[in-house]
């Protein structure tokens, strides 16, 4: 089945401890991206990847890292969780880009709290 | 900078009521413009799409045409069923581009 697969799904931490988000496709896409769902906002990307060690940012960057070392998987890195860092996350990848109107596979969200 | 407004919900509706969400953009050129649905406690999905002006994106009932005069891309569905309830995201993304430009979001509740 294809998929998009972010663990874990609920992450409780505390301000400064370092975590990792995993996310991993099955459907050899190229582009891979992380998303940021506040109420009222909607989603707003974090960082984006078109290919294997290539990545940029998106919207909102700023306290996050990303590397894509293997096509499959795309992990987000919180070195210093902050509590506005409290958030519904979602990874998501494409075949092409979405500008030529190609849609995004999302995996089901992991839902941070940093206390 | 980009940006998508949406009506802010929530809309409660009678099942086999007529739904419209309304959705207006603001963008340089021409985005592409999707439809994306959120069930509880689940990832979203693509609804539908168009991706030039006057396209018509169209499943499961639901409709929205790309109007380029009006910058409007409002969804649209005849009859709403229960199974209907969610929340809708409009979004458009740049010519080109990799990112997903969302709205705020539009609950959708749907009544027996």
């Amino acid at each position: 089945e294809a998929q998009v697969t972010q663990n874990p799904r609920y992450l409780i931490t505390v301000t400064g401890k370092k975590l990792t988000v995993t996310c991993s496709q099955n459907m050899n896409h190229e582009y891979m991206s992380w998303y940021r769902q506040d109420p009222g906002l909607g989603l707003r990307q974090i960082y984006y990847s078109m290919n294997v060690e290539v990545t940029d940012k998106g919207d909102v960057p700023e306290g996050y890292k990303v590397s894509r070392k293997e096509k499959r998987n795309f992990p987000l890195i919180l070195e210093s969780p902050s509590p506005n860092q409290t958030s519904l996350y979602f990874c998501a990848s494409s075949l092409s880009p979405t500008g030529v109107g190609e849609k995004l596979f999302f995996g089901s969200g992991t839902q941070l709290s940093v206390l | 900078g980009d940006s998508v407004t949406q009506m802010e919900g929530p809309v409660t509706l009678s099942e086999e009521a007529f739904l419209t969400i309304n959705c207006t953009y603001t963008a340089t050129g021409y985005p592409s413009l999707f439809w994306y649905v959120q069930y509880p406690g689940e990832g979203l999905q693509l609804l539908l799409k168009a991706t030039k002006a006057d396209d018509k994106g169209s499943n499961k009932g639901f409709e929205a045409t790309y109007r380029k005069e009006t910058t409007s891309f409002h969804l649209e569905k005849g009859s709403v069923q229960v199974s209907d309830s969610a929340v809708y995201f409009c979004a458009l993304s740049r010519n080109a581009g990799n990112m997903l430009t969302f709205g705020g979001g539009t609950r959708l509740m749907v009544k027996p």
